[in-house]
């Protein structure tokens, strides 16, 4: 089983409304990721929220996280079609480490938003 | 410009054959990363790298050798080929040292999609 993952498959929207995908995960954390891939191209990171935060926000975008349940949310609002795209949930321990950057990444969660 | 390039793009292998897939980062990361994403599993992390000279094995390394010759260049080889290793490829760099307010970004290639036959 992964040590991460999103709660959905897929997910489909109007273009303007809002989405949230959430994620889990079963490992202790000092911070974790979000992704975005895009058809075609290699994932780019959106947002990082760290253990010691519950909330983190980047233009339309807001992650949340629970480290008492061990998940994760990342609502995206007034969304447009540019948006469709792969979303992964990546667990970080390099703050942990102090020396090593290994991300654990979900199987992610294919969102569509277009007429 | 892509700091992150991998070459090739795409390949047709025979099984059995010898695959080298080659990543340049211009990043100037000491970290490099092979990925690779297959349906239902997303990105699974094959060989890492934290600097010239070093590889590590990670979560899926069977069938796999890695190879870190510079700083900015880490390869994958695949000794003898199998269709099972029919995916796509992502290279990544990154450094927490870096930047430890950025936490451990990644920094992705474009992929290489590998099919074996």
């Amino acid at each position: 089983s992964q040590l991460a993952e999103e709660n959905s498959w897929a997910l489909s929207v109007h273009e303007g409304e809002s989405v949230t995908v959430n994620c889990s995960y079963k490992t202790s954390i000092t911070a974790l990721q979000w992704y975005r891939q895009k058809s075609g191209k290699g994932p780019a990171q959106l947002i990082l929220i760290r253990s010691n935060e519950r909330e983190n926000r980047n233009g339309r975008l807001r992650a949340t996280l629970d480290t008492s349940s061990q998940s994760s949310s990342l609502s995206i609002t007034a969304t447009r079609c540019e948006d469709t795209a792969v979303y992964f949930c990546a667990t970080d321990g390099s703050l942990l480490s102090g020396s090593f950057n290994k991300l654990t990444f979900g199987a992610g969660t294919r969102l569509a938003v277009c007429p | 410009e892509a700091a992150v390039t991998q070459s090739p793009r795409n390949k047709v292998a025979v099984t059995g054959g010898k695959v080298t897939l080659s990543c340049n980062q211009t990043n100037n990361h000491n970290n490099m990363y092979w990925y690779r994403q297959d349906t239902g599993h997303g990105l699974r992390l094959i060989h890492y790298s934290y600097g010239a000279g070093s590889t590590e094995k990670g979560d899926i390394p069977d069938g796999y050798k890695a190879s870190r010759p510079s700083q900015e260049n880490f390869s994958l080889i695949l000794e003898l080929a199998t269709p099972s290793q029919t995916s796509v490829y992502f290279c990544a760099s990154g450094d927490y040292r870096a930047s430890p307010n950025s936490g451990n970004t990644l920094y992705f290639g474009e992929g290489s999609r590998l099919i074996v036959v």
